[in-house]
Parts: C-alpha cells; sequence; structure tokens
C-alpha cells in the first residue's frame, strides 16, 4: 500500500499561472480533504469530498477549484496563481467522515508550492 | 479569535525530559481530540486518539482532555531526539452536526529534544 500519494512535490509558478496538483490514495476512503499549511496558522482545509463526484468548500476555499472524478484521486487546481497561495499543500483521506476512530485521516507528504 | 490554540513554541528539552504539550479550544461540540506529530518536511501521521475526557496512555505518550476547561495535553515520558517534531492538535465535533468528518487543528508547537 502506497497510501496517500501527492504530484508534484514541489512547484514554482509565476502568478497568473495555473496548476493541478493530484492527490491519489489505495485504501478505498470515501473523504478526502485538501488542506495547506502555513507558518503560525496550522492546517488549513481548503475542499473537501465525501465520495466520488461531491465536493465541499471548506475553510479558505477561495482561489482554488477541485474535482473527485474517480474515488481514488482528488485533483485541487488554481486557475490563475497568487504569491498568497504560496504554501504547502496537504492532501487527506478517511474511510468516513465523522471524526470517530475509524475516521482516521491519513496525509500526503504535501506539495511545496511558490507563486513568484 | 482561533477556536484552537496552540503555542507554537519552539519548546527544547534534554533527552529524558518530560514534555507537556496543550491546547485550548473554545467550541464545546469537540467531541474527538487528536494528537498528530509531523516531522520535518512530512505529512502529520495521527500520534494519539481520546473521544470525550478522560486519559489515554500509549506507551511513553499519554493524552488527557477536560472538557469542562476545554483544554487538553499530550505528555511525552522519557523524551529521545527522535521525539524532535511539530506536534499538532486537532479536533473533531460530533457526527451529525455540522462540521461532520472536519478536523480543526492547532498552529502546532515545534519541539526538540537534545542529546
Amino acid at each position: 500500500n502506497a497510501g496517500v500519494t501527492q504530484t508534484p512535490k514541489f512547484r514554482v509558478l509565476k502568478t497568473g499561472q495555473s496548476m493541478t496538483l493530484l492527490c491519489a490514495q489505495d485504501m478505498n476512503h470515501e473523504y478526502m480533504y485538501w488542506y495547506r499549511q502555513d507558518p503560525g496558522m496550522g492546517l488549513r482545509l481548503i475542499h473537501y469530498s465525501v465520495g466520488e463526484g461531491t465536493t465541499a468548500k471548506g475553510e479558505v476555499p477561495d482561489g482554488y477549484n477541485v474535482s473527485r472524478l474517480k474515488k481514488q484521486n482528488f485533483l485541487l487546481g488554481l486557475e490563475s496563481a497568487a504569491p498568497s497561495q504560496t504554501s504547502v499543500y496537504f492532501c487527506a483521506s478517511s474511510l468516513l467522515g465523522g471524526g470517530g476512530y475509524q475516521e482516521t485521516q491519513y496525509f500526503g507528504p504535501g506539495t511545496r508550492l511558490l507563486v513568484l | 479569535q482561533k477556536e484552537v490554540e496552540q503555542d507554537p513554541g519552539p519548546l527544547s528539552v534534554p533527552e529524558g525530559a518530560i514534555v507537556s504539550l496543550n491546547c485550548t479550544y473554545s467550541n464545546s461540540a469537540f467531541q474527538y481530540f487528536m494528537w498528530y506529530r509531523q516531522y520535518s518536511r512530512k505529512g502529520p501521521e495521527l500520534l494519539m486518539y481520546t473521544y470525550s475526557s478522560g486519559n489515554k496512555e500509549d506507551g511513553r505518550f499519554t493524552a488527557q482532555v477536560d472538557k469542562s476547561s476545554k483544554y487538553i495535553s499530550l505528555f511525552i515520558r522519557d523524551s529521545q531526539p527522535s521525539d524532535s517534531a511539530t506536534y499538532l492538535c486537532a479536533m473533531s465535533a460530533a457526527f451529525g452536526s455540522s462540521n461532520t468528518g472536519k478536523l480543526i487543528f492547532g498552529q502546532g508547537t515545534t519541539l526538540q529534544v537534545k542529546p
């Protein structure tokens, strides 16, 4: 089991460019999440998905879009990158939602994004 | 005011010391409490999980939840250099609430254990 994988590991963008971050999980989890981690801010939820074909907004969704066309994949898109989107992005997945132990979130290794 | 507050540190201790990490929170709906450990340039991994109030022990680690004070703690006994990492508290509300499935994280406390 690879668990949760993220592509790419690191990327540099210019302001206004677009890109897609890919998250894949091989644990047959229903729930998937995208977070960003910034110094002093902890992890903040961007968007999440409760199943294939469904997505919902998290705490900081502006400037991002997501898609969950396949159960194992969750894509995060930046249509027009801004310097404020410089961050480390983490994908996570859980078997179910709800907070209980069976709903433990498993995290990927992260994608470091620098927007110039 | 943030829903979850955590002192970012950094916290530096000698090997063998007892470490106490803490978080406070404001949302009384939180029922599930977790501690994640994050090594440098890695993703967070679940370290401890507690439901509602009380203590839970796992080896050198003890998690405590005091819901009346809205305060959670993680204790590390006989700390080792390999414990050097960032520790994030995380919380979730009960199933069926509007926050179902969402974890709210503290800022994380960076711990360094010196040999």
